[in-house]
């Protein structure tokens, strides 16, 4: 069955650091999102990419968050600056041409020291 | 603004125990109320997608049901295995998914 790939699983960081995320989508799936859940929370949308154009950047910090994907296959997610705030699990998501169906990946736990 | 509220935020059930979790939403253009569920440390799986009032899925022990406002997870004689968190989601019209904050399920033996 054809997974959502992501990395790392775990990341701990202080502080101020850089930190990246890398996302593989289901092979031929246009359509890719960003996630981010906060422990008891629910997933708020950071990014969406259509291809490689962004479609929704919307709630995305663009202070200290960056997304792209370059190639219209994977895509990263870089902060920098790391805050305390942005502990939080980091999702990314895939969807096909015209299917509604969004498939999860397992996540990239961030914690922030 | 689009919104989706669960109901309750936690709900403990004895093995056998049937019960139902609730999702209310508002939205301007709604594509699909969606259904996952998430175990600890995992991603969303996905359940059910419903697409219009009066519509109705089932698989196993759940079963989803959809009005104008509302949608109901109903858990029938749940078992220990069923025990996560429960997110409801709507879409909008360019696709992005709009969730609840989860409801954690926990069913003891």
């Amino acid at each position: 069955e054809a997974e959502v790939a992501q990395s790392p699983r775990y990341k701990i960081t202080e502080k101020s650091q850089a930190v990246a995320f890398w996302c593989d989508p289901i092979s031929g799936h246009a359509t890719l999102y960003w996630y981010r859940q906060i422990l008891g929370q629910g997933p708020e949308l950071l990014v969406q990419f259509q291809d490689e154009s962004v479609v929704d950047d919307s709630q995305l910090p663009k202070d200290r968050f960056s997304a792209e994907r370059l190639k219209g296959v994977d895509s990263t997610l870089k902060i920098q600056p790391a805050e305390l705030g942005d502990s939080a699990m980091y999702l990314c998501a895939s969807g096909g041409a015209g299917a509604n169906v969004l498939t999860f990946g397992a996540g990239s736990r961030l914690t922030v020291l | 603004e689009d919104q989706v509220t669960q109901s309750p935020e936690a709900l403990r059930l004895q093995e056998g125990e049937s019960s139902s979790l609730n999702c209310s939403y508002t939205v301007s253009g709604l594509r699909g109320l969606f259904w996952y569920r998430q175990d600890p440390g995992k991603g969303p799986e996905f359940l059910f997608t419903l697409y219009s009032a009066g519509e109705e899925k089932e698989k196993e022990r759940l079963k989803a049901t959809l009005t104008k406002k509302e949608s109901f997870l109903h858990i029938t004689a749940p078992k220990p295995e069923d025990s996560a968190t429960y997110l409801c989601a709507v879409q909008e019209k360019g696709g992005k998914l709009i969730f609840g904050q989860g409801t954690e399920l926990s069913v003891k033996p």
